[in-house]
């Protein structure tokens, strides 16, 4: 079955805690995303990265890490420098090609920091 | 900075009805635009549009791209319950060879029984 899976589906920290999400892909592609989303807003791009040991940063990278040592595999780190970690987290993977290519989304982790 | 504006932010209609969701952009370096469906987590993707004018259409749902007026509309005819989503539209943009979607803020579709 190729997809793209992410875990846990919910993930409960306190506040002061790093906490690192998981999103593993088979579907062999170059390129990896992670967005954020909140209630009543659309998602906003955190990181992403379109080969592996390169990764440049979204819109709103402030408190977070990411890694892609592996091709199938991009962890988003959420820091305690994280402002508002409490959301929805979704990732995607896409081909990279000229053009822009549609990304196919993972099932998402809710994070919530008390 | 760019910008993808969708609207209505909210839609209520009764089955059967026909709507129309709207995205404008303003945006550097664009190179498609992208209709997803969002139901309880992970977007679906709906059509990819690149060329201005041309329908794409898939069953009930069709979209349309004017890149002069720098717009797409979504359409969805005869509606069902199943239809009820947020629906979101992406810009791609390529920005010295790193490509990324800037999404709106999404609509919400509610379709009466």
């Amino acid at each position: 079955d190729g997809g793209i899976t992410q875990s846990p589906k919910y993930l409960f920290r306190k506040e002061g805690q790093n906490v690192t999400l998981s999103c593993e892909q088979n579907l062999n592609h170059d390129a990896m995303y992670w967005y954020r989303q909140d209630p009543g807003q659309g998602l906003r791009l955190i990181y992403y990265s379109q080969i592996v040991n390169d990764f440049q940063k979204g819109d709103i990278a402030e408190g977070y890490s990411v890694s892609r040592e592996k091709k199938e595999s991009f962890p988003l780190t959420v820091t305690s420098a994280q402002k508002n970690p409490t959301a929805f987290y979704l990732c995607a993977s896409s081909w990279f090609e000229t053009g822009v290519a549609e990304q196919y989304f993972g099932p998402g982790t809710r994070l919530t920091v008390t | 900075e760019d910008k993808v504006v969708q609207s209505p932010l909210s839609l209520v209609v009764h089955e059967g009805d026909t709507v129309t969701l709207n995205c404008s952009y303003e945006v550097t370096n664009f190179r498609s635009l992208l209709w997803y469906k969002q139901e309880k987590k992970a977007p679906t993707f709906l059509f990819m549009l690149t060329s201005s004018g041309i329908e794409k259409k898939s069953g009930r749902l069709s979209s349309i791209l004017d890149k002069k007026e720098l717009f797409s509309i979504l359409n969805i005819t005869a509606t069902q319950t199943g239809d009820s989503a947020i629906y979101l539209c992406a810009v791609g943009i390529s920005n010295f060879g790193n490509e990324k979607l800037t999404f709106g803020t999404g609509t919400r579709l509610t379709i009466i029984p």
